[in-house]
């Protein structure tokens, strides 16, 4: 299977900031299969992106992503307090799908 | 509007069965492919089951194949997973969760609020 690493694990930053986060595949992943979610407190996860850099319905375009192959970014341009979460990446090229183990971003 | 609710959640001792089902409602459920989602207290997500809309296509972890079945009653709009030999590492809130494809395996847009599993003696 797939082994996604998100890095960093977390993610200290201040309102306002710029938020950068990775996912590495341990083998290429097909087509650009990758997705991510959001995941706050308390609440089932959110789909942000798929296909890599296409945002979700209602996503804001502060949320962009990017990459191919094996390496994967996920970028918050200017942090907003709601988006204070947790975040996973998830491959569906390869079976099975896996997700990575997710990236914290707290309040600095 | 999609929903997603899952029941039959509950303690249950090593080895013993449960059966979690799943009611959506705000979409054409045999449109789309389904499957079960689960995270364990304080950790990630891990993919359990999937299953496309008439059920020619199903799938498992390596880590409940063999114990889990998943499938789905069409006419009811309702997703099964019957979870057998359960162990204690199978103690995890459950999602169900909604595909955008039918056909195949893609990503998730749709998520219920889970159902939780407790697997202990």
């Amino acid at each position: 299977e797939i082994v996604l690493t998100q890095s960093p694990g977390t993610l200290s930053l201040s309102p306002g900031d710029r938020a950068t986060l990775s996912c590495r595949a341990s083998r290429s992943v097909s087509t650009s299969n990758l997705a991510w979610y959001q995941q706050k407190p308390g609440q089932a996860p959110r789909l942000l992106i798929y296909g890599a850099s296409s945002r979700a319905t209602g996503i804001p375009d502060r949320f962009s992503g990017s990459g191919s192959g094996t390496d994967f970014t996920l970028i918050i341009s200017r942090l907003e307090p709601e988006d204070f979460a947790v975040y996973y990446c998830q491959q569906y090229g390869g079976s099975p799908q896996t997700f990575g183990q997710g990236t914290k971003v707290e309040i600095k | 509007e999609v929903q997603l609710v899952e029941s039959g959640g509950g303690l249950v001792q090593p080895g013993r069965s449960l059966r979690l089902s799943c009611a959506a409602s705000g979409f054409t459920f045999d449109d789309y492919a389904m499957h079960w989602v689960r995270q364990s207290p304080g950790k990630g997500l891990e993919w359990v089951s999937g299953i496309t809309w008439g059920s020619f296509k199903i799938d498992y972890a390596d880590s409940v194949k063999g114990r889990f079945t998943i499938s789905r009653d069409n006419a009811k709009s309702s997703l099964y997973l019957q979870m057998s030999n359960l162990r204690v590492e199978d103690t995890a809130l459950y999602y169900c969760v909604k595909d955008v494809g039918y056909a195949d395996f893609l990503f998730f847009d749709s998520w219920g609020q889970g159902a939780l599993v407790t697997v202990s003696s």
